[in-house]
C-alpha cells in the first residue's frame, strides 16, 4: 500500500499566520491527492481534490501544490475558523485509498 | 441538498457482527460510489471500504478484509457495511461518503461503533 507521510503533527500559529503543511507519499502518485478538513466532532470536509483544485465554496486563503511524492497544503492568512485537524489523502491505487497521519492547528 | 445518513452503530462483543447503513439523498444515488471511513476515538481518519456506483467493484483495507462487506441497493438509495468477527480494534465512527471522481466530496455525520466485552 501506499504510505502518506504527513508533517508535522500539529502546529500552533498566530492569526494571520502563514501555515504550512507537507504530505509525502512513499511512490509517485502523480496528481492524486486530497485534502481535508476535521473540526472536532465534525465529519471530514473536502478543501482541495487533485493537488490543487479548490473544492465549491472553500475560502482561496486555502491552497495545495506538489506532484510525484511531495506536496505541501497552504494557508495563507489563518483565521480562527480554521482551527481543525486536516489530512492528505492518496487515491493513486483505488483499491487502497490512504490518509496522511493529520495536522492538528492550534491557534497561538 | 446532497445528504449521507448512516445507521446502525452500537456496542457489541467481540466476535459479534453489525450492518451499518447508510441512506442517501439529494443526488443520483446510482451514478455515484460509496466510501467507508471510520476514526477510532482519538485517532485518524482510515479509509475501511468503497463500492462503485453499479456495485460490481467493492474494495477493502486489509484490515477488513474477509470480515467485512460492502452492498448497496441502488432502488432505495442504500448503502451498508456488514462488519463480522468484529474486534475491539474496529471501534470508531464509521462514515460514508459520496465518491465523485477520486474524492469523497459530501459525507455522512457519523456512527460509532463499540467493541467491548
Amino acid at each position: 500500500d501506499i504510505q502518506m507521510t504527513q508533517s508535522p503533527s500539529s502546529l500552533s500559529a498566530s492569526v494571520g499566520d502563514r501555515v504550512t503543511i507537507t504530505c509525502q507519499a512513499s511512490q509517485d502518485i502523480t496528481n492524486h491527492l486530497n485534502w481535508y478538513q476535521q473540526k472536532s466532532g465534525k465529519a471530514p470536509k473536502l478543501l482541495i481534490y487533485d493537488v490543487s483544485n479548490l473544492e465549491t465554496g472553500v475560502p482561496s486563503r486555502f491552497s495545495g501544490s506538489g506532484s510525484g511524492t511531495d506536496f505541501i497544503f497552504t494557508i495563507s492568512s489563518l483565521q480562527p475558523e480554521d482551527i481543525a485537524t486536516y489530512y492528505c489523502q492518496q487515491y493513486d491505487n483505488l483499491a487502497a485509498l490512504t490518509f496522511g497521519g493529520g495536522t492538528k492547528v492550534e491557534i497561538k | 441538498q446532497v445528504q449521507l445518513v448512516e445507521s446502525g452503530g452500537g456496542v457489541v462483543q467481540p466476535g459479534w457482527s453489525l450492518r451499518l447503513s447508510c441512506a442517501a439523498s439529494g443526488f443520483t444515488f446510482s451514478h455515484y460510489g460509496i466510501q467507508w471511513v471510520r476514526q477510532a476515538p482519538g485517532k485518524g481518519l482510515e479509509w475501511v471500504a468503497v463500492i462503485w456506483y453499479d456495485g460490481n467493484n467493492k474494495y477493502y483495507a486489509d484490515s477488513v478484509k474477509g470480515r467485512f462487506t460492502v452492498s448497496r441497493d441502488n432502488s432505495n438509495n442504500m448503502a451498508y457495511l456488514q462488519m463480522n468477527s468484529l474486534r475491539a480494534q474496529d471501534t470508531a465512527v464509521y462514515f460514508c461518503a459520496r465518491y465523485n471522481s477520486g474524492h469523497e466530496d459530501f459525507w455522512g455525520q457519523g456512527t460509532l461503533v463499540t467493541v467491548s466485552s
